[in-house]
Formats: C-alpha cells, sequence, structure tokens
C-alpha cells in the first residue's frame, strides 16, 4: 500500500510569482486535504476536495486554489505569492465515513517566499 | 480565535516513566479527536483517535482520555521510550455527515524522551 506523497520536497519563489504543488493520495482513499503549517504553529487547514469538487474551504484568500483529478491525486496552487505563504504544505488523504475522519499526511512540501 | 489549545509547548520525561500530554477545545460542536505525532522533515503519523460518545481508547502503549464536560483530552504513554520524542499535535473535528472534512489542530507539544 503506497502512502501519501508529496512533490516537490523544497520550492524556492519570488513575491509575486506563482507556484503549484503536487499530491497523490493513499490507494483506496477518495478525498484530499490541503493545510498550511506556519513555523511553531498546528497545521491550517486550507480546503478538501471530495469527487473532484471542492468540499470545504478555510480562511484562505481566493488566491489558493485546487484540483482533484479522477486518479484522486491533487494539486494547489497559489497566485501572486505573498512573504507569509512561506510554510510546510501537507496534503492529506482519507476514506471520508460517517462517524470517521483519520486523515494521513504526506512529508510535505516546504515553500519560501523571498 | 484558537478553538483547539494545547498549552504546553513542551514536556520533557525520562525512559519508561508515563507521558501525559494535555488538549482543551472550545467548540462544543467537535465531537471527534485525534492525536498526530511529527517527527522533523516529516508530515504527522496518525496515532489515535476517540469518538465523543467514548471517554476512553486504548492502543498498545497509547491511551487517550476524553473529558467531555470539561472539553479536554489527554494523551497517555506507558512506558515513554526515547523514539516517542517528537511534536504531538491535538486535532478536533466533526465526525458526522457533510461536515466530516476539516481537521483544527493545536500547535502541539514538544515531547522529549530522555535515555
Amino acid at each position: 500500500e503506497t502512502g501519501v506523497t508529496q512533490s516537490p520536497t523544497h520550492l524556492i519563489k519570488t513575491r509575486g510569482q506563482q507556484v503549484t504543488l503536487r499530491c497523490s493520495s493513499q490507494s483506496g482513499h477518495n478525498t484530499v486535504s490541503w493545510y498550511q503549517q506556519a513555523l511553531g504553529q498546528g497545521p491550517q487547514f486550507i480546503f478538501q476536495y471530495y469527487r473532484e469538487e471542492e468540499n470545504g474551504r478555510g480562511n484562505f484568500p481566493p488566491r489558493f486554489s485546487g484540483l482533484q483529478f479522477p486518479n484522486y491525486s491533487s494539486e494547489l496552487n497559489v497566485n501572486a505569492l505573498e512573504l507569509d505563504d512561506s510554510a510546510l504544505y501537507l496534503c492529506a488523504s482519507s476514506f471520508v465515513l460517517a462517524g470517521y475522519n483519520e486523515q494521513f499526511f504526506g512529508p510535505g512540501t516546504r515553500l519560501t517566499v523571498l | 480565535d484558537q478553538q483547539v489549545k494545547q498549552n504546553s509547548p513542551s514536556l520533557s520525561v525520562q525512559e519508561g516513566r508515563i507521558s501525559i500530554l494535555n488538549c482543551d477545545y472550545t467548540n462544543s460542536m467537535f465531537d471527534y479527536f485525534l492525536w498526530y505525532k511529527k517527527y522533523p522533515a516529516e508530515g504527522p503519523t496518525f496515532l489515535i483517535s476517540i469518538s465523543s460518545i467514548k471517554d476512553k481508547n486504548e492502543d498498545g502503549r497509547f491511551t487517550v482520555f476524553l473529558n467531555k464536560s470539561a472539553k479536554h483530552l489527554s494523551l497517555h504513554i506507558v512506558p515513554s521510550q526515547p523514539g516517542d520524542s517528537a511534536v504531538y499535535f491535538c486535532a478536533a473535528s466533526l465526525a458526522s455527515g457533510g461536515s466530516n472534512y476539516k481537521l483544527t489542530f493545536g500547535k502541539g507539544t514538544l515531547l522529549t524522551v530522555n535515555p
């Protein structure tokens, strides 16, 4: 069974640029969520995708957008990067079932915005 | 507005002793709680969870206790091992229906187990 994978591992961008981060869900999972973890903080929910549609969004501006593909892989796109976007971006996959919400995380992508 | 709080940034214990990590929450709608462990340069790893219909759940050396009236949960690790040294995150969610999506995390507690 393959776990959640993310690419790239590290990324350096400059302010104003755009970035795309990628995630492959764990086998058998149908839902993917993205989280942002700033230094010294817990992960903050960005949004979730279920059956290729957004299924909930946290307090992040529209320049954060995403996609889920038929094979349950996913992308996180961030436009007009700001310095505060520097963080660890975590992807988590799960099999949504009422009463259970264990989400399994990938290793993350470390984004640095200069 | 921090709905999940881990008030101890760090905890240090001796190998073989009990580690107790605490977590408080403010949103009474939360009904599913999870603990994750995170090593540097890795993503969070799921440890154990508990539904609000229970007050205790055990898995090997890990036990989670839930006190709904106090809006408090704790993770007990017995016996503690040096490999348990990591950051531990408490997370909460709504378990039921269409809201089964968002995990709300605390800031984490760094556990150090000394040999």
